[in-house]
């Protein structure tokens, strides 16, 4: 089954104590994406991956970070994580643009940062 | 820089009525626009897409047309059901990237 999956689902966690979140996809695709959903914001972009080793930055990229060493992967990656990074986390994955960009979520990962 | 501008909700509809969610973009060239949905508890699916000017995209029975000329991408759907009761979001990839800008978001509720 064509899919986009991120662990953990849920995650309670203290301040500055660093975590990552892991996101896979087994549709082969070039784009990977991270993004927060927070009430009255809609999703906002964290950071995005063109292909293996080349990133970039979207909207919100303070106080994460990501890496995309395989095609599959691009976890995100709180160093020092903070109350104010408490939010539902997206991951998407899509085709080339020659296919819109149709982008694939993730379930969703639900953070909380004391 | 790029924007998407949605109306906000929640939006309460009677079964069978007519729906329309507004929203207008700001971009520079023709960027690709998008309406995802979001069911509860749910990740985002793609509702439906266009990609230039003037292309309609449609899904489900839902419509959106891609309105240079006004910056807009209109959601539509006839006649609404109890199961649409979800989120809609517009979203605009800009061109030359895969920087996504998405609205805040429009709740539909669907009454029996």
């Amino acid at each position: 089954e064509a899919q986009v999956t991120q662990n953990p689902r849920y995650l309670i966690t203290v301040t500055g104590k660093k975590l990552t979140v892991t996101c896979s996809q087994n549709m082969n695709h070039e784009y990977m994406s991270w993004y927060r959903q927070d009430p009255g914001l809609g999703l906002r972009q964290i950071y995005y991956s063109m292909n293996v080793e080349v990133t970039d930055k979207g909207d919100v990229p303070e106080g994460y970070k990501v890496s995309r060493k395989e095609k599959r992967n691009f976890p995100l990656i709180l160093e020092s994580p903070s109350p104010n990074q408490t939010s539902l986390y997206f991951c998407a994955s899509s085709l080339s643009r020659e296919r819109g960009y149709e982008q694939y979520f993730g379930p969703g990962t639900r953070l909380t940062v004391t | 820089g790029n924007s998407v501008t949605q109306m906000e909700g929640p939006v309460t509809l009677s079964e069978e009525a007519f729906l329309t969610i507004n929203c207008t973009y700001t971009a520079t060239g023709y960027p690709s626009l998008f309406w995802y949905v979001q069911y509860p508890g749910e990740g985002l699916q793609l509702l439906l897409k266009a990609t230039k000017a003037d292309d309609k995209g449609s899904n489900k029975g839902f419509e959106a047309t891609y309105r240079k000329e006004t910056t807009s991408f209109h959601l539509e759907k006839g006649s609404v059901q109890v199961s649409d009761s979800a989120v809609y979001f517009c979203a605009l990839m800009g061109t030359g990237g895969f920087k996504t800008i998405f609205g805040a978001g429009t709740r539909l509720f669907v009454k029996a």
